[in-house]
């Protein structure tokens, strides 16, 4: 069953806590994204990932840290230094960043709320 | 800076009307746009994809147009379903392959 998988789904942490949500993928695909959904917002760009080892900031980096050691994993932290960092966390997946032809597959989501 | 913008925010609709999403972009140099639903608390369904080349795509009640010049794209929904009640967006990417969403077009069809 080919798809991408997050997890955990809820994820609660406290004040001056590290969290890691992971972001899984069996579509084979080389990029991978990370989006921030807040309401009334939309959607923005965290981290990407166009090939393995490789990653690059996107519109709202800071705070938060990616690696991509496998092609099927890209998992994000979230640090103590994210202010604000209740939401709603997208993974996404595509064959390749090539903007020729890049449709983008959606993981379920991880909603992380701070106490 | 690429911008996307759908209109309207919300829309309600009775059971088995057509309607149409709208999405423009201000930057007509676009490789392709793409459809995607939303459900409540849930990720994203990739719809349509349409690339910049076509004018149309279709998908059993789902037809998407691509107006490049304009900057203009529509989602045609024919004969609504209950089950269609979602929030509808839109995105294109920029040269790195990151997509630029619209704000959304929450849509509400009534039994």
């Amino acid at each position: 069953d080919g798809g991408i998988t997050q997890s955990p789904k809820y994820l609660f942490r406290k004040e001056g806590q590290n969290v890691t949500l992971s972001c899984e993928q069996n579509l084979n695909h080389d990029a991978m994204y990370w989006y921030r959904q807040d309401p009334g917002q939309g959607l923005r760009l965290i981290y990407y990932s166009q090939i393995v080892n490789d990653f690059q900031k996107g519109d709202i980096a800071e705070g938060y840290s990616v690696s991509r050691e496998k092609k099927e994993s890209f998992p994000l932290t979230v640090t103590s230094a994210q202010k604000n960092p209740t939401a709603f966390y997208l993974c996404a997946s595509s064959m390749s960043s090539g903007v020729s032809y890049n449709e983008q597959f959606f993981g379920p989501g991880t909603r992380l709320t701070v106490l | 800076k690429q911008e996307v913008t759908q209109i309207p925010a919300a829309l309600s609709v009775p059971e088995g009307e057509n309607l149409v999403l709208n999405c423009s972009f201000t930057d007509s140099a676009i490789y392709n746009l793409q459809w995607f639903r939303q459900d409540p608390g849930k990720g994203l369904t990739s719809l349509l994809l349409i690339q910049s080349s076509q004018r149309e795509q279709t998908s059993g009640r789902l037809n998407a147009s691509l107006d490049k010049s304009s900057g203009r794209s529509t989602l045609y929904i024919a004969a609504s379903q209950p089950g269609d009640s979602a929030t509808y967006l839109c995105a294109v990417p920029d040269n790195t392959g990151k997509l630029i969403f619209g704000q959304g077009t929450t849509l509400q069809v009534k039994p």
